[in-house]
């Protein structure tokens, strides 16, 4: 596509509720990366894919967050079990290498946790 | 660890005022530094970039000079207009074992009035 699409643009869950993300990078390019943003806070990085692989997990808050990717495209990121404290803007971007450089963002989900 | 440091906002200018936003990093290695731009209700867009030292990043008559002996990436521009009026946050990327995160400040708002 011409850009980074995320789907839904806004979820409003109930806390306990498990809820997907959904982007769909820039086609070709192999690398996709999910980040926060948090109220007041800056850019938060949670999880890095090369393909379906994800070398850099390191950013994922707790084992209620996890990701995944298929086809080297469309990646989903999955929070079990909402908190209120989930509550933020998820971005997700692509870029055609490795290393961020030229990284290409989504508008995000916004997530609110009630 | 990598941090990144920038300005507290909101930052409040009239049209054609001189703006900086001071951006401070520490960084293992040899970081590239970037400024982000996010405009009301859009995604994040890569607004300008330096990969060394000295180099000056420049885009839409925003600039930055990369300087390694201040550690700093500080954004200027000479003249702002009100369609400046966004969050803009710097960035790194400094590529460690296993780590292809961008690393970034906490964001600067920027309102420009008529």
């Amino acid at each position: 596509g011409a850009g980074v699409s995320q789907s839904p643009s806004n979820k409003v869950t109930e806390k306990g509720k498990d809820v997907e993300l959904r982007c769909d990078p820039i086609s070709g390019h192999t690398a996709l990366y999910w980040y926060r943003q948090s109220l007041g806070q800056g850019l938060e990085f949670l999880i890095y894919f090369q393909g379906n692989s994800a070398p850099d997990k390191s950013g994922l808050p707790s084992d209620r967050f996890s990701a995944e990717r298929t086809g080297g495209s469309v990646s989903t990121l999955t929070i079990q079990r909402t908190q209120q404290e989930d509550s933020a803007v998820y971005l997700c971007a692509s870029s055609s290498q490795g290393a961020p450089t030229e990284a290409f963002f989504g508008q995000g989900t916004r997530l609110t946790v009630v | 660890g990598n941090s990144v440091t920038q300005m507290e906002g909101p930052v409040t200018l009239s049209e054609e005022a001189f703006l900086t936003i001071n951006c401070t990093y520490t960084a293992t290695g040899y970081p590239s530094l970037f400024w982000y731009v996010q405009y009301p209700g859009e995604g994040l867009q890569l607004l300008l970039k330096a990969t060394k030292a000295d180099d000056k990043g420049s885009n839409k008559g925003f600039e930055a000079t990369y300087r390694k002996e201040t550690t700093s990436f500080h954004l200027e521009k000479g003249s702002v207009q009100v369609s400046d009026s966004a969050v803009y946050f710097c960035a790194l990327y400094s590529q460690g074992a296993g780590s292809y995160q961008l690393t970034f400040g906490k964001g600067t708002k920027l309102s420009v009035i008529p």
